[in-house]
């Protein structure tokens, strides 16, 4: 069973710094592309960066380029992202989700991000 | 980039109505389209990918079609479950979703 658990979620400032990390098991993650995807309290999904399986491409929507970097660890079946320069617009559940062909069959639970002074 | 735009936003219907929720590409996206259900506080559902493969476990009243830039997810027969929000995706050029369509109860 695909398991997919995030953490790191936080209350931090405007203009601070955050790292999330998902905890993968029950699937070969190593072979895996992999997706951050948010959602704003009371509003719809956004994509936010997917990672190729061996971290060799990385996109990012444009909302969130140059300040957050997806990053992944094979070894130890684990993704993060990590985010800086935060905003009050990047206040959102973060969720960690497998990419299967682009579409996402399996997610994690999320972790709340709020960015507020 | 790709944007996806959803009709309608809201949806008001019966048990046993058919119900047609449309997504529209700002530009040809093939049949790299994903449907998914969303209910409060809970985590997205796939229910369709590549247009209208329908997902394992996924009720046969489910059903997706379209092509190009117009897109549509049928529910042949509304089931007080499906009460939800749904979603569109694109995933031809990264990835995009459209801002949703939320079913309630008439």
């Amino acid at each position: 069973e695909v398991q997919l658990v995030e953490s790191g979620g936080d209350l931090v400032q405007p203009g601070g710094s955050l790292r999330l990390s998902c905890a993968a098991s029950g699937f070969s993650f190593s072979d895996s592309w992999m997706s951050w995807v948010r959602q704003a309290p009371g509003k719809g999904l956004e994509w936010v960066a997917t990672i190729l399986h061996d971290g060799t491409a990385k996109y990012y929507v444009d909302s969130v380029k140059g300040r957050f970097t997806i990053s992944r660890d094979n070894a130890k079946n684990s993704l993060f992202l990590q985010m800086s320069s935060l905003r009050a617009e990047d206040t959102a559940v973060y969720y960690c989700a497998k990419d299967k062909y682009g579409d996402y069959k399996d997610w994690g639970q999320g972790t709340l991000v709020t960015v507020s002074s | 980039d790709i944007q996806m735009a959803q009709s309608p936003s809201t949806l008001s219907a019966s048990v046993g109505d058919r119900v047609t929720i449309t997504c529209r590409a700002s530009q040809d996206i093939g049949n790299w389209l994903a449907w998914y259900q969303q209910k409060p506080g809970k985590v997205p559902k796939l229910l369709i990918y590549k247009v209208s493969s329908l997902e394992s476990g996924v009720p046969s009243r489910f059903s997706g079609s379209g092509s190009g830039t117009e897109f549509t997810l049928t529910i042949s027969s509304l089931q007080p479950d499906d009460f939800a929000i749904y979603y569109c995706q694109q995933y031809n050029t990264y990835r995009t979703f459209g801002q949703g369509t939320k079913v309630e109860i008439k």
